[in-house]
């Protein structure tokens, strides 16, 4: 079974300039999320998607931050401008049903690692 | 949503047996405890999931007494490439990620 899968894995931009993310969830996974990780913290959740609806995007700097699932199924995650301080690892995850209740698992792509200059 | 504390860094040598206990105070019925597993430059990967008692996979044990107040959760015999980040969370529903337990396993 593929992972989940994110590009680029790498970015290095200067601060006002934007950014975009992708994510390929695992095939068939109803929920997809995207996470900030800073560097010596745990993930943080930006937002939450359950097929191509937002279920939870409360802690998305919506002024700068956009995501879009538009067919339900890969994502992506853009930032503009970006600040010095959207320096970390943009992770993305799926969960084949991730509804209240459910016990399945979430899975984790490798990240993309961004650098603001 | 319940909080999970659990100890900033552990050290361990290779073969031994190394129990992370956490602490969940306020976990709710709905709730599983759940564990991941960290490594540089990768996203986390699930470890372990359990309600209540015990649970053993491949990888590790986790043991959750009666009240559910906390868990321990279990790696038999670690191995330099056990050394790693490992974060406990309690899940009904959303994932909130704590700072982790670094494990550093030394030969």
């Amino acid at each position: 079974e593929a992972g989940v899968a994110q590009s680029p894995r790498y970015k290095i931009i200067e601060k006002r300039q934007s950014v975009a993310f992708w994510c390929n969830p695992i095939s068939g996974h109803a929920t997809l999320y995207w996470y900030q990780q800073i560097l010596g913290q745990g993930p943080k959740l930006l937002i939450q998607f359950q097929n191509n609806g937002v279920v939870d995007d409360s802690q998305l700097p919506k002024d700068r931050f956009s995501a879009e699932r538009l067919k339900g199924v890969d994502s992506t995650l853009k930032i503009q401008p970006a600040k010095l301080e959207d320096s970390a690892v943009y992770l993305c995850a799926s969960r084949y049903r991730g509804t209240s209740g459910s016990t399945d698992t979430q899975y984790f792509g490798p990240g993309t690692r961004l650098t603001v200059l | 949503l319940a909080k999970t504390t659990q100890p900033i860094s552990m050290d361990s040598y290779e073969g031994q047996e190394v129990n992370i206990t956490c602490s969940h105070n306020n976990i709710a019925t709905n709730d599983y405890i759940t564990w991941y597993q960290q490594f540089p430059s990768q996203g986390p990967r699930f470890i372990i999931q359990g309600y209540k008692t015990k649970v053993t996979n491949e990888v590790a044990s986790l043991f959750i007494p009666a009240d559910r107040k906390s868990s321990t959760l279990s790696l038999p015999r670690v191995s330099l490439s056990d050394t790693a980040v490992y974060y406990c969370l309690v899940v009904a529903y959303k994932y909130i990620f704590g700072t982790g337990t670094r494990l550093k396993v030394l030969a």
